[in-house]
């Protein structure tokens, strides 16, 4: 089974500065993907990133990046510049093939951007 | 191009009570699938459909049950609700064999009371 554990409850950053959310997953597979999520308050869930378990770059989306450690089951997302649309709930999901074909997430992180 | 419809995007029922929600997937997905966000917590996996039968299915009890159609679209259905049903229910839609592709409807924010 998958689980997916995001520590920070809450993380707030200056207009401009740079944060990271932090998240740790465990599963003994080789075959899986990780994603960062975003839930504004509009509920939609958006897609800010996403990493294949194979490939050892990581992945970076404009001012969205990650820091993926295989071997120690880590994955966290750095945001850069951070600007006032970014407050939201992100949640750190992963996706195993084979194990019901479903995300499994952390239970995310309130990120408050400050002006 | 529309992507996953919801409806509707409130609703309020009371113990005991049965509802329904509905979802249509993004043109061109043909596969569905079903969570539960319960208030302050990450969505938890219900169920996904694909070719009109559930094909997976999380831990959740027997009241809640699902259908799709020929076009694609599906229903959840949530049966005796619970104080504990209330929660936003995501739909998320995919390509078969595609399923770390998803994408997310805007929810259904259901209240029990």
């Amino acid at each position: 089974a998958q689980t997916v554990t995001q520590s920070q409850p809450e993380m707030s950053v200056q207009e401009a500065e740079t944060v990271t959310l932090s998240c740790t997953y465990d599963t003994s597979e080789n075959n899986y993907y990780l994603f960062w999520y975003k839930q504004p308050p509009s509920r939609q869930m958006i897609l800010v990133i996403r990493q294949e378990a194979y490939k050892q770059q990581n992945a970076t989306e404009n001012r969205f990046s990650v820091n993926f450690q295989k071997a120690a089951k880590s994955f966290s997302l750095k945001i850069s510049d951070s600007q006032l649309g970014d407050t939201a709930m992100y949640f750190c999901a992963s996706y195993l093939w084979g194990d019901g074909n479903k995300l499994v997430f952390g239970a995310g992180t309130i990120l408050r951007v400050k002006s | 191009d529309a992507g996953v419809t919801q409806s509707p995007t409130h609703l309020i029922k009371t113990r005991g009570q049965q509802v329904t929600l509905r979802c249509s997937p993004k043109s061109g997905h043909d596969t569905v699938s079903w969570y539960q966000q319960a208030l302050g917590q990450g969505p938890q996996f219900i169920f996904q459909y694909y070719e009109e039968e559930e094909r997976q299915r999380g831990n959740f009890p027997d009241r809640f049950s699902g259908h799709q159609f020929p076009n694609y679209s599906s229903e959840l259905n949530v049966n005796a609700l619970l104080l504990g049903d209330s929660a936003l229910y995501l739909c998320a839609s995919s390509l078969y064999g595609f399923g770390e592709k998803l994408f997310f409807g805007s929810g259904t924010q259901l209240s029990v009371l």
